[in-house]
């Protein structure tokens, strides 16, 4: 079975501050992973993913993630967070055995407020 | 070049009743997955099709059950609504390959009363 914990519901933080929203992940083989982030009424917008080679990855709107094996985290990260950023931010994952499929297994999400 | 798209955009219902939802996948893309997000939390896998088969089905009841036509579009049918049905009913698209991303559509936000 796989699984998604997002330990924090919420994150604060001022415009021009740092940003890390945390995810561990618990999967049988080999995991992708990926973040989505979600606005007010709207879908699911694909942030960034990991598969495999460099730990950290690289996405849209500044956004990077790093992925640390040993602690099966894959936290979120933006150097510099913007008002814009306030959303809903979700942690999936896949697990790469094929047997398994290519359904994505979500967190609980976070919830960013960006304070001006 | 169009998203994935989904209707309606809202839907109100009684319990008892039937629904279906309906939604035309990313240009390009042939897997079409349903995800129930119950308001305050993340998404939960319903099932995917690939091929006009159900591929891969998550924890849900037989009342849940779906279709894919020849073009990839998709529909998600709810027999029976029970007040818990009441979420947003997300499609996303994707190519068959294990590594790509799923695209999402914007949602139906379905209450059951």
């Amino acid at each position: 079975a796989q699984s998604v914990a997002q330990p924090e519901d919420q994150v604060n933080v001022a415009e021009g501050n740092p940003l890390t929203v945390k995810c561990t992940y618990s999967v049988s083989g080999n995991p992708y992973l990926f973040w989505y982030v979600q606005y007010p009424n709207r879908g699911l917008q694909f942030l960034l993913k990991y598969i495999t080679g460099d730990n950290l990855v690289k996405g849209s709107y500044g956004f990077e993630a790093e992925f640390n094996k040993s602690q099966t985290s894959f936290h979120l990260k933006k150097p510099s967070a913007l008002v814009s950023d306030s959303a809903l931010y979700f942690c999936a994952v896949r697990d790469s055995f094929k047997a398994a499929g290519n359904k994505l297994t979500f967190g609980g999400g976070t919830r960013v407020l960006v304070k001006p | 070049d169009a998203g994935v798209t989904q209707s309606p955009t809202h839907l109100i219902k009684t319990r008892g009743q039937q629904v279906t939802l309906r939604c035309s996948p990313k240009s390009g893309h042939d897997t079409v997955s349903w995800y129930q997000q119950a308001l305050g939390q993340g998404p939960q896998f319903i099932f995917q099709y690939y091929e006009e088969e159900e591929r891969q089905r998550g924890n849900f009841p037989d009342r849940f059950s779906g279709h894919q036509f020849p073009n990839y579009s998709s529909e998600l049918n709810v027999n029976a609504l029970l007040l818990g049905d009441s979420a947003l009913y997300l499609c996303a698209s994707n190519t068959p390959g294990m590594v790509d991303e799923q695209f999402f559509g914007p949602g139906t936000r379905l209450t059951v009363l």
